[in-house]
């Protein structure tokens, strides 16, 4: 167990609707990343938050937004979803997220858009 | 994008053999970390190498950072059942954001 809980572990839509994803870090941890992991583009980086601040972007869709609360849990909304957004969606943190830090995936959501 | 190939893709092999799994870049790495990833959990961290040339040992797993710092190999000795899984590097850039590679799907026979 890495300490970092997401919920829920399975989400099925339709098509055109919006989900939100939780994702509670480990006790202490000031970093919380999300991930995308499809079967076609393996592991992808998202977004990452660090105190409530966004700190760095990846390949994240204007469609999909994130945030991190004063209680450091984090949120990640999917918007007008489509079919190829179907993919596991992880949560990571670490402690500072500088440097080479360490990080902790959750145990993942699992979007299946249909 | 910061390209990580990882091969072979897909390794089956019997319990008791040895193997190596490679990771390859044309960009340069800060650092890099290896990760085991089990079917429907997250992955888990099994090392951080950052200098280059570092070899790092952890039970029958070595791990080795290239020298210039942009490929780095997994080499398990005698694998077991319980060494399958898929196997993740993952590279640090010098925008502080970690690369994941293509993955190394293992899976050892009893």
């Amino acid at each position: 167990d890495s300490g970092v809980t997401q919920t829920p572990k399975h989400l099925i839509t339709a098509t055109g609707q919006r989900v939100t994803l939780r994702c509670s870090p480990r006790s202490g941890d000031l970093s919380v990343y999300w991930y995308q992991q499809s079967l076609d583009q393996g592991l992808q980086f998202l977004i990452q938050y660090y105190n409530g601040e966004e700190r760095a972007k990846g390949n994240i869709l204007e469609r999909f937004s994130a945030q991190q609360f004063p209680d450091l849990h984090s949120e990640l909304n999917l918007s007008s979803l489509e079919l190829g957004d179907s993919a596991l969606y992880f949560c990571a943190s670490s402690a500072s997220g500088t440097g080479h830090y360490e990080q902790y995936f959750g145990p993942g959501t699992r979007l299946t858009v249909t | 994008t910061q390209l990580l190939e990882q091969s072979p893709q897909f390794l089956s092999i019997q319990e008791g053999e040895n193997l190596t799994v490679y990771c390859n870049s044309s960009s340069v790495f800060s650092s890099l970390q290896w990760y085991r990833q089990e079917p429907g959990e997250g992955p888990v961290l099994l090392v951080t190498v950052v200098t280059g040339g570092e070899v790092k040992k952890l039970k029958r797993l070595t791990f080795q950072f290239g020298d210039a710092r942009k490929d780095s190999s997994l080499h398990i000795t005698a694998a077991q059942p319980g060494d399958t899984g898929l196997y993740l590097c993952a590279g640090l850039n010098t925008g502080n954001q970690f690369y994941f590679g293509t993955g190394t799907s293992l899976t050892v026979i009893p």
